[in-house]
């Protein structure tokens, strides 16, 4: 089973529409998450960080479901902007390394 | 405030050929991290050094993989002799904290 795992997609979405990505770790002691966009031949840019009691940037919300192990991005009111691949990363905890280990991403196009 | 520097962008040599990237992080940012992304494939983690000191090159592929990083500052990658299936797509990362990454542009490696 990989480290972590992200459904690669491509979401297919129209413009102004909710979607969802969720992404698993394998890892129960990882204790550090975030969410990256990379553009088509860019670099990984940091999205935003994922919190506990779940966080909310904008048209963004991450949550963290730790009896699960997954987190998921959910992205309100669909942009053409927004059409990039999402990567979640995962810090791995104590007793493991603390290297960020990154999902394959999940490909989000956002068509008029 | 300049960000992740890597060079060259671009790098097509032969099998066999030496190649040597080329990373300076972001002034201050003592974690500096290699990746590379394979077509198709997440992006998988090579080494990590702290100042000068590598803390983990547990995905370093095999003996031709050497890092350096030169005085806590700047660090190279080389790869001697280059193979067929160490074209990728070379990131480097620099972080304060060892949480949030900030990429480089990446090299684009193409061994013919």
């Amino acid at each position: 089973r990989k480290e972590v795992e992200q459904d690669p997609g491509p979401f297919n979405v129209p413009e102004g529409a909710t979607v969802a990505f969720n992404c698993t770790y394998s890892n129960s002691a990882s204790q550090s998450f975030f969410w990256y966009r990379q553009d088509c031949r860019k670099e990984p840019k940091l999205l935003m960080s994922v919190y506990s009691s779940g966080n909310e940037d904008g048209r963004f919300t991450a949550q963290l479901n730790r009896a699960s192990q997954y987190i998921s991005l959910l992205i309100r009111d669909s942009k053409l902007s927004d059409s990039a691949t999402y990567l979640c990363a995962v810090n791995m905890g104590p007793g493991g390394s603390y290297i960020p280990t990154f999902g394959r991403g999940t490909s989000l196009i956002v068509h008029p | 405030e300049a960000g992740v520097t890597q060079f060259p962008s671009h790098s097509v040599i032969e099998k066999g050929q030496t190649v040597t990237l080329r990373c300076d992080p972001i002034s201050g940012h003592d974690n500096l991290y290699w990746y590379r992304r394979v077509m198709g494939k997440e992006i998988k983690f090579l080494l990590h050094f702290v100042k000068e000191s590598k803390q983990d090159e547990s995905g370093m592929p095999n003996n031709r993989f050497l890092a350096e990083r030169t005085g806590g500052t700047y660090s190279t990658l080389k790869v001697q002799p280059a193979e067929l299936e160490d074209s990728g797509v070379y990131f480097c990362a620099s972080s304060p904290t060892g949480l949030k990454l900030f990429f480089g542009s990446g090299t684009q490696l193409s061994v013919l």
